[in-house]
């Protein structure tokens, strides 16, 4: 079991490019997690996935697009990179059978800086 | 909404001494809360949780949190600090939203240990 993997771990971007964050559970959870980690403000969360063909906006969604592209596959797109969006990005899932299934499990993390 | 407070963000202990680190709440609903750890360049692994059962809650490496709903309070324990629990420590509270349960965390307190 890798758990939840993300790739690339590190990009360096200029301002006004494009990419895409990968990741990808193999626990067969329901529900799927983008965060964003900045010094001194914890994690953000960007969009969520409750389930399969489900997304929605988290906290701080503005920048950013989502696909869930199957069960197990859950992107992060930029589509027009700003240096504001220099930050370590998160993914995480859920097995979301109830309120007793609240863990979240998270990736290592992509290390993203836009210059 | 929910949120919550971590008093601290630094914490500095010597190898042997109590740790504390101190999370309060703010919740309109009987509240699910987390403590998640942060090793350097590493995603975040779950210590510990509290969702409505023993107010006492133990976790990994000797960590444990009691839930004090008189004081909106779960801070986090653990008698003798080691070198190893070097890190970054996140308080998180966990906002239902039917099937798209979402985290919010606190903004972290980094801890120290020192020989």
């Amino acid at each position: 079991n890798a758990g939840v993997t993300q790739t690339p771990k590190f990009q360096v971007l200029k301002t006004g490019q494009s990419m895409t964050l990968q990741c990808a559970q193999d626990m067969n959870h329901n529900s799927m997690y983008w965060y964003r980690q900045d010094p001194g403000m914890g994690l953000r969360l960007i969009y969520y996935s409750a389930s399969e063909g489900t997304t929605d906006k988290g906290e701080v969604p503005n920048g950013y697009n989502v696909s869930r592209l199957n069960k197990r596959e859950f992107s992060l797109r930029l589509e027009s990179a700003a240096p504001s969006q220099t930050s370590v990005y998160f993914c995480a899932s859920r097995l979301a059978g109830g309120r007793g299934t609240d863990t979240q499990y998270f990736g290592p993390g992509t290390r993203l800086t836009v210059l | 909404a929910q949120s919550v407070t971590q008093l601290g963000s630094h914490v500095s202990v010597s190898e042997g001494a109590l740790v504390l680190l101190r999370c309060n709440y703010s919740s309109s609903v009987p509240p699910y809360l987390f403590w998640y750890v942060q090793y350097p360049n590493q995603g975040l692994q779950l210590l510990l949780k509290y969702t409505s059962a023993a107010t006492l809650v133990k976790g990994i490496n000797g960590f444990e949190a009691e839930f004090k709903k008189s004081e909106t309070s779960f801070h986090l324990t653990k008698p003798s600090a080691h070198m190893s629990d070097a890190a970054e420590y996140f308080c998180a509270v966990s906002d239902w939203l039917g099937g798209g349960n979402k985290l919010t965390f606190g903004t972290g307190t980094q801890l120290k240990v020192e020989l």
